[in-house]
C-alpha cells in the first residue's frame, strides 16, 4: 500500500530553522515533492528530490534518502510568511506507467515573533 | 503565462443541480489534474487527462464527469452531488504526465447544499 506520515504541526521562531520530516512506503516510487499551502490558496511548488541527497534553493532545502524511505524540508532564517502548511507529495508511478501525486497530510508551521 | 486559471473561485449548488468547473492554461502544458480537497485536508488526486485523453480515474463516482475539449481547457461536470461533496476543488497542469512540477490554479470552493 502507500502511506505517508509527517507531523500534524509544528512551532518556531522567527529567524530560526525548522526541519519538517516526512515518512513514506510507496510500490513505484518516482520522485519526492514539496508543496506550501496557504490557508485558502493553491499548493505551490517547493522543491524535488528523485535521487539520495540534499537539494538547496535558497532558504529551503529538501533531504531525500530512498533506502530509508524519508525525506525532511529545512527552512533557514524563518520569516512569519513561512507560515503556511508544507506538503510531502510522492509520485507514484503505476503498472500501465501512469504518474500519480501521492500527498501526505500536511504539517502546519506557525512561525511566531 | 505562468498560470493555470479556474472559474467560478466560489460555487453554491443543489443535490439537483448540475454545474461545470472550468480551467484554462496557456503555457502548452499536455497534462491535466483534477484534485478534491477537504478542510485541514491534504488533495487528493481525482483524473487525470494527458494529451487530451483520459489516462487517470481515481474510482471517483459518477456524478463527477471530466472533459477535455482541448489542451488547453479542463472542466468537471457536476450533477447530482452530495453534501459531503462540497471541497475546494484545484485543477492542476504540468508539461507532461511524468513533468516534475505542477503547476496548481486557485481552486473552486464548492457548497453542496
Amino acid at each position: 500500500g502507500q502511506n505517508i506520515d509527517q507531523p500534524t504541526e509544528m512551532t518556531a521562531t522567527e529567524g530560526a530553522i525548522v526541519q519538517i520530516n516526512c515518512t513514506y512506503q510507496t510500490s513505484g516510487f518516482n520522485g519526492l515533492f514539496w508543496y506550501q499551502q496557504h490557508a485558502g490558496e493553491a499548493p505551490t511548488f517547493l522543491s524535488y528530490n528523485v535521487l539520495d541527497g540534499l537539494e538547496e534553493k535558497g532558504r529551503f532545502s529538501s533531504f531525500l534518502s530512498r533506502s530509508k524511505g524519508y525525506s525532511y524540508l529545512l527552512l533557514k532564517e524563518l520569516q512569519m510568511k513561512d507560515s503556511a502548511s508544507y506538503l510531502c507529495a510522492v509520485r507514484d508511478r503505476s503498472g500501465d506507467s501512469s504518474y500519480k501525486l501521492i500527498f501526505g497530510s500536511g504539517t502546519r508551521l506557525l512561525v511566531r515573533p | 503565462d505562468t498560470e493555470v486559471t479556474q472559474t467560478p473561485k466560489h460555487l453554491v449548488m443543489g443535490m439537483t443541480n448540475k454545474k461545470s468547473l472550468k480551467c484554462e492554461q496557456h503555457m502548452g502544458h499536455r497534462a491535466m489534474y483534477w484534485y478534491k480537497q477537504k478542510a485541514k485536508k491534504p488533495p487528493e488526486l481525482m483524473f487525470v487527462y494527458s494529451y487530451e485523453k483520459l489516462s487517470i480515474n481515481e474510482s471517483v463516482p459518477s456524478r463527477f464527469s471530466p472533459e477535455c475539449p482541448n489542451s488547453s481547457l479542463l472542466n468537471l461536470h457536476l450533477h447530482a452531488l452530495q453534501p459531503e461533496d462540497s471541497a475546494l476543488y484545484l485543477c492542476a497542469s504540468s508539461p507532461g504526465q511524468g513533468a516534475v512540477e505542477q503547476y496548481f490554479g486557485p481552486g473552486t470552493r464548492l457548497t453542496v447544499t
